[in-house]
């Protein structure tokens, strides 16, 4: 089984701080995603790679920064934490998508750091 | 990526079929329909995914209709863990960027 692991379950932070979450894969996966998730507003997406040391914005960069170093690892960084920031952090991860026959391949998820700012 | 409607909130008691409705009615030929589920607090899972042909596996079945223009996730003997948030999507692949929309909210009765 696919396993995606991140650092923390829970988190607190105070303003200001650099905050680091982590996320690492057991698969070889080659893409590797972070999410979060508020109530009413879904999953929205922050950043993505395709490969190690690539990077690509999602939805909502503005904030963070994120770091792949290693194939099986994809860490998303909170520069100065806001109170806004408050949410849970999704990891997923998958392997090299395709289109038209190859297509259906499918992400698989983390257990999710819920972070508080404070 | 097309975009999917689906019911806000559905109930169904413990031990039936839970037939969970999607709409995709501007999907592509090469898009799929694919079914995640979330529990509280627990990052989504994957269920089940199809093209064109009806799909079965160890946790759902797939049923799509012939013009692909909408899908019925079964759940065919719904138990308490099964209370979820079901999500729909089409999607050439799930592998790249996908949208989670609103999902179906499933309760399941005792």
């Amino acid at each position: 089984d696919v396993k995606v692991t991140q650092s923390s379950r829970y988190l607190v932070k105070r303003t200001g701080e650099k905050v680091f979450l982590e996320c690492v894969q057991d698969m070889d996966h080659e893409n590797m995603f972070w999410y979060r998730q508020d109530p009413g507003l879904g999953l929205r997406l922050i950043y993505f790679s395709y490969d190690v040391k690539m990077k690509e914005k999602g939805d909502i960069p503005e904030g963070y920064s994120v770091s792949r170093e290693k194939k099986e690892r994809f860490s998303l960084i909170l520069e100065s934490a806001s109170t806004n920031q408050t949410s849970m952090y999704l990891c997923a991860s998958s392997s090299l998508g395709g289109q038209g026959a190859y297509g259906g391949e499918t992400q698989y998820f983390g257990p999710g750091t819920r972070l508080l700012v404070l | 990526d097309a975009k999917t409607t689906q019911p806000t909130s559905m109930d169904c008691a413990e031990g039936r079929a839970a037939n969970l409705p999607c709409n995709h009615s501007t999907i592509s030929g090469n898009e799929y329909v694919y079914w995640y589920r979330q529990i509280h607090s627990q990052g989504p899972q994957y269920i089940i995914h199809g093209l064109k042909n009806n799909e079965t596996n160890e946790m759902a079945s797939l049923i799509i209709t012939e013009d692909r223009k909408s899908s019925t996730l079964i759940l065919p003997h719904a138990t308490l863990r099964d209370t979820a948030v079901y999500y729909c999507i089409s999607a050439y692949s799930s592998a790249s960027k996908i949208i989670f929309g609103s999902g179906t909210r499933l309760s399941i009765r005792p």
